[in-house]
């Protein structure tokens, strides 16, 4: 089955600052890959997905790329501002498996103004 | 209007007892699922159905029983609750089963003492 680790675990930066998450996973079938982004004592929401046809996508401030070849896929947050303090989860998971998720273990992001 | 809600809120309860938690989505979804989230935020999927049938069901004790009555309810009956069984449970639901957005509940948070 699908494996997904994420780093780091912890992330501190200064309020203006950029941060990147990063993700592998052991599934070359895998081509669906979501983040989502939990605020403390809050559900689980989606910020940005990518699929495998795609190398890189950007929102506003948030942007994932992916490289399927070396298996890892990234969340850079660019401007970092004290909203975006939260923990982060990369996701995989292949289009034929039922849309089972495998989530990664999480990294708390933590903006200082 | 909410989209995904679940009931209740907080469940606080001895070891050995049974509960259930409740969720109803009004999205017009097709899948829904429950995973639990542990101490260390750690997200895992239990179960997902698809039009009420079963389609996903992890490696959990089978103390555990999913129901679907309907496309727009999943509910989750435990038996015999366990200290380990203390977590933060999330109902979700997504329009398809493959590589689209889940949307989440506010969560379950069940102590058991």
């Amino acid at each position: 089955g699908e494996n997904v680790e994420q780093h780091p675990s912890t992330l501190s930066v200064q309020e203006g600052d950029s941060a990147v998450i990063k993700c592998t996973y052991s599934d070359s079938a895998s081509n669906y890959f979501p983040w989502y982004k939990q605020e403390l004592g809050k559900r689980p929401q989606l910020i940005i997905d990518i699929r495998s046809n795609v190398g890189e996508k950007k929102d506003q401030r948030i942007a994932v790329t992916l490289n399927k070849t070396a298996k890892h896929f990234s969340l850079h947050i660019t401007e970092t501002q004290p909203e975006d303090s939260a923990v982060y989860f990369c996701a995989a998971t292949p289009t034929d498996n039922w849309g089972k998720l495998q989530f990664g273990a999480g990294t708390q992001v933590v903006v200082t103004p | 209007d909410t989209a995904v809600s679940q009931t209740p809120k907080y469940l606080v309860t001895q070891m050995g007892n049974d509960k259930s938690i409740k969720c109803e989505q009004n999205l017009g979804h097709d899948t829904m699922y429950w995973y639990k989230q542990d101490s260390k935020k750690f997200l895992k999927i239990m179960f997902s159905y698809n039009n009420k049938e079963l389609i996903i069901n992890e490696t959990v004790p089978n103390r555990f029983s999913p129901k679907s009555p309907d496309k727009a309810h999943l509910n989750l009956h435990i038996n015999s609750l366990e200290l380990g069984d203390s977590a933060v449970y999330f109902c979700a639901s997504s329009l398809a089963l493959v590589g689209i957005e889940q949307f989440f509940g506010p969560g379950t948070r069940l102590t058991v003492l």
